[in-house]
């Protein structure tokens, strides 16, 4: 059972399209981060939100850390095939040094 | 700086044989973690260190799974013996403060025939 639920999860859009991805969880984390891997490669951090309702944005990238600390959102906006990916959101607690992954959603953006 | 870096990038072994994967983290991190990837369960912890000393391996899924980090530039992960059921692609990340921005190495990708 993943502590950390994501959707959708697959998402395929057209370049230039908006797209959303959630990332929700019934516990309370003291920071969450979303990673972005690529075929063959390790997971890359994009962003780390540490304060409930914070919104933290990346180019074309706009994060958004729930109130309660309990679920996240990735938006990208006009979203282009370098953006394609699997997208993982994981959570972290203050007592603890362990890192909870959600399952991922995979990204398609076709040309 | 050039990244956490695995070794090998491929491995291919027969059941019952000793694996081991290694690791050499980023220089000046405190943290290495020892995770694994696969379709039905996504990534998971298997342990980190801090230190180069183990705290927390609850995540090691039996006996056979092992890991030590004798020095703060080199871990290694053992799996000995070896199941088809341990295929998957094991990643290494290192962080200068506990989980957060951890760095990712490129994995290695293990098949047990």
């Amino acid at each position: 059972t993943q502590l950390l639920e994501q959707s959708p999860q697959f998402l395929s859009i057209q370049e230039g399209e908006n797209l959303t991805v959630y990332c929700n969880s019934s516990s309370v984390f003291s920071s969450l981060q979303w990673y972005r891997q690529e075929p063959g490669e390790g997971p890359v951090l994009l962003v780390t939100v540490v304060t409930g309702g914070e919104v933290k944005k990346l180019k074309r990238l706009t994060f958004q850390f729930g109130d309660a600390r309990k679920d996240s959102s990735l938006h990208i906006t006009a979203a282009q095939p370098g953006d394609t990916g699997l997208y993982l959101c994981a959570g972290a607690y203050s007592n603890d040094y362990k890192l909870s992954f959600g399952a991922g959603t995979t990204v398609t953006v076709r040309a | 700086d050039a990244g956490v870096i695995q070794s090998p990038r491929h491995e291919v072994t027969e059941m019952g044989q000793e694996v081991t994967l290694r690791c050499k983290p980023i220089s000046g991190h405190d943290y290495l973690f020892w995770y694994r990837q696969t379709m039905m369960r996504g990534l998971e912890l298997l342990i980190y260190f801090n230190n180069n000393v183990p705290i927390d391996d609850s995540g090691m899924p039996e006996d056979r799974f092992s890991a030590k980090m004798p020095n703060a530039s080199f871990s290694t992960l053992k799996i000995q013996p070896s199941e088809p059921r341990d295929s998957a692609v094991y990643f290494c990340a290192s962080s200068l403060v506990g989980p957060d921005e951890a760095f990712f190495g490129q994995g290695t990708r293990l098949t047990v025939v």
